[in-house]
């Protein structure tokens, strides 16, 4: 069974420019989350979906930055306009909507966001 | 969540027992503990959790006080490969909530 899959692992943007990062969830998960990390700190969440729907996004940006878990395909974290304050390690992170795992959150390996 | 309280850093042996602290005063009796480590910039792995019982899995042992106000996290034998930054949470079940990372506790390996 395939672990969560990011792409990319690395992004390099321009200020300005518009940032994409995917995230696959393990298969059969219908709960995906978004975690960001500054350099030298911890995670700190951003949002919370399941399939096609935002449960809580109290950690995302309220400008610029905007996710999805469409109904196919893999979730999508956008920043637009990206800002040197941007750069940072993005997680995405899994679980499953029932079993014994329901509650461990899976997290993929990362997409690292410089901003130049 | 409750908070909790780790010491920045410490070091262990390879070979010896990690014996990772974390207080976690205000906890409800409706959260549970779980405990998370990063190895240098990889994504959280989660380890271990548990409510009020002692718990032990392939990787390591939790051991939780009877007040449940504080917790330790066993590694019974450190190798090299458990030098990481070591989470611990606490959070409600059951529930998709999203997860509290604090500061953690850096754990360096020794040879």
């Amino acid at each position: 069974n395939a672990g969560v899959m990011q792409n990319p692992r690395h992004l390099v943007r321009r200020r300005g420019q518009e940032a994409r990062l995917r995230c696959s969830p393990m298969k059969g998960h219908s709960h995906v989350y978004w975690y960001r990390q500054l350099p030298e700190e911890g995670l700190k969440f951003m949002v919370y979906l399941q399939k096609e729907n935002i449960i809580d996004e109290s950690g995302m940006p309220k400008e610029r930055f905007s996710a999805e878990f469409p109904k196919e395909g893999p979730s999508i974290l956008r920043i637009q306009q990206v800002v040197r304050g941007d750069s940072a390690a993005y997680f995405c992170a899994s679980s499953p909507s029932r079993g014994s795992s329901y509650n461990e959150q899976f997290f993929g390996p990362g997409t690292r966001l410089t901003v130049l | 969540d409750a908070k909790t309280t780790q010491p920045p850093s410490m070091d262990c042996a390879e070979g010896r027992a990690a014996n990772l602290p974390c207080n976690h005063s205000t906890i409800s009796g409706n959260e549970y503990v779980y405990w998370y480590r990063q190895i240098h910039s990889q994504g959280p792995q989660y380890i271990i959790h548990g409510l009020k019982n002692n718990e032990t899995n392939e990787m390591a042992s939790l051991i939780i006080t009877e007040d449940r106000k504080s917790s330790t996290l066993i590694l019974p034998h450190a190798t090299l490969r458990d030098t990481a930054v070591y989470y611990c949470i606490v959070r409600v079940d059951p529930g998709a909530n999203n997860l509290f990372f604090g500061t953690g506790t850096r754990l360096t390996v020794i040879p």
